[in-house]
């Protein structure tokens, strides 16, 4: 079955350390999204890739970093300059054309201790 | 600044009762509209989706409609079942951004017994 991996389901950090969240998936997308969902709030796009070895920044990519090394996977990296890194955290990927529209992971709650 | 905007941040109907969640947008190269349901600690899942040369898009007890002129669509569920309680999020893409969505902030539906 295709899909989109997100792992793990739960994440605790202590402030000041780098976490990794990871995102695979096997749809054969060319595109990866990161987004952030806070209590209340909506989807806020922290960063995105349309292809291999290339990403750009969204709305709120300050304290987060990302990779594209491979079509499969889209790491994120929450650093130590995240302010407020607890939240929710959202992949997902898309194929060529907008009627595909988004396939979501079923996200990686992250929480600071 | 928000290109979509849901106004309801909330929205409580009883069941068998038809809900209907509003979406509105500025953006005027925007021609692909979809709508997402997402549980809690859980992936956002499509749901439903309607092109611009379109007013209506049905299924099953999901009905959108889009008002061009307005910059406005809807999303109707008849009936509403319990099932149902979710945030829904409107989504909407434009012909010369790829594949990008912008999503509006989402609107928590509860359907009562």
């Amino acid at each position: 079955d295709g899909g989109i991996t997100q792992s793990p389901k739960y994440l605790f950090r202590k402030e000041g350390q780098n976490v990794t969240l990871s995102c695979e998936q096997n749809l054969n997308h060319d595109a990866m999204y990161w987004y952030r969902q806070d209590p209340g709030q909506g989807l806020r796009l922290i960063y995105y890739s349309q292809i291999v070895n290339d990403f750009q920044k969204g709305d709120i990519a300050e304290g987060y970093s990302v990779s594209r090394e491979k079509k499969e996977s889209f790491p994120l990296t929450v650093t130590s300059a995240q302010k407020n890194p607890t939240a929710f955290y959202l992949c997902a990927s898309s194929g060529t054309g907008v009627s595909y529209g988004y396939t979501f992971g079923s996200g990686t709650r992250l929480t600071v201790v | 600044d928000q290109q979509v905007k849901q106004n309801s941040p909330s929205l409580s109907v009883q069941e068998g009762r038809i809900s209907i969640l509003n979406c509105d947008y500025t953006n005027s190269m925007f021609d692909y509209f979809l709508w997402y349901k997402k549980y809690p600690a859980e992936g956002p899942t499509f749901l439903i989706s309607i092109s611009s040369i379109k007013d209506k898009n049905e299924d099953g007890r999901f009905t959108v409609f889009l008002n061009k002129s307005a910059k406005h669509l809807s999303l109707h569920i008849v009936p509403s079942q319990p099932g149902d309680s979710a945030v829904y999020f409107c989504a909407a893409s434009a012909y010369n951004a790829g594949n990008m969505l912008t999503f509006g902030g989402g609107t928590r539906l509860m359907v009562k017994p």
